[in-house]
């Protein structure tokens, strides 16, 4: 069935740093594909999305490219800052099962 | 962008006690609402679909007698859990789609807190 795969973590970085987190999926066809962020007791953001290949996703200097030929979509920042400090979801919406289908969510800690 | 809101945000109740968690789209009709539940630093859980004026679908392993779920209206749609038990104790959140089918974008609620004593 499908699936998602993210990095595991967490992942901590000092302020400024470049951030890299991991996300590859295996689906049927071409489902749309989604970074979603949580803060602590908040529920889920839609952070960006990208529907179709070689898509950029892009919303408060976070990025996502749709790879096909990898099944990837990394979520990448340039410079982290403490604010970023959440869980980031990577998520696909299955056309098969017409659900949004998760990762496991991956813990992001900046420090000053 | 899409609001979706939810009440209450935090709930304690009794063990065998009923709780009831709305969950409202504020700026556009949802045809389509999703029930997910979360155990902490876990990933969200699938619980159910609910179509509006339709029974709602569950996943496998959801009861649908325990947490049962009414879409009345293109804005509302309510999670009852019934005679609650501790291991209940979870956040559930919801989330709705504004176009019927397709794949869009899905907005989520701010999630309930519930808590069986």
């Amino acid at each position: 069935g499908d699936s998602v795969t993210q990095m595991e973590g967490p992942v901590t970085l000092s302020e400024e740093a470049f951030l890299t987190i991991n996300c590859t999926y295996t689906a049927t066809g071409y489902p749309s594909l989604f970074w979603y962020v949580q803060y602590p007791g908040e529920g889920l953001q839609l952070l960006l999305k990208a529907t179709k290949a070689d898509d950029k996703g892009s919303n408060k200097g976070f990025e996502a490219t749709y790879r096909k030929e990898t099944t990837s979509f990394h979520l990448e920042k340039g410079s982290v800052q403490v604010s970023d400090s959440a869980v980031y979801f990577c998520a696909l919406f299955s056309g098969g099962y017409n659900k949004l289908i998760f990762g496991a969510g991956t813990r992001l800690a900046v420090h000053p | 962008g899409a609001v979706v809101s939810q009440h209450p945000s935090r709930v304690i109740c009794k063990s065998g006690t009923s709780v009831k968690i709305e969950c409202r789209s504020l700026d556009f009709q949802a045809t389509t609402m999703f029930w997910y539940r979360q155990f902490p630093k876990q990933s969200l859980m699938l619980m159910a679909t609910s179509n509006e004026g339709s029974k709602a679908t569950y996943e496998q392993g959801v009861e649908k007698d325990k947490f049962l779920i009414n879409h009345a209206s293109l804005t509302l749609s309510t999670l009852t859990v019934t005679s609650a038990h501790p291991e209940d104790s979870s956040f559930y959140i919801c989330s709705a789609r504004d176009i019927p089918g397709g794949t869009d974008t899905q907005y989520f609620g701010p999630g309930t807190r519930l808590t069986v004593l």
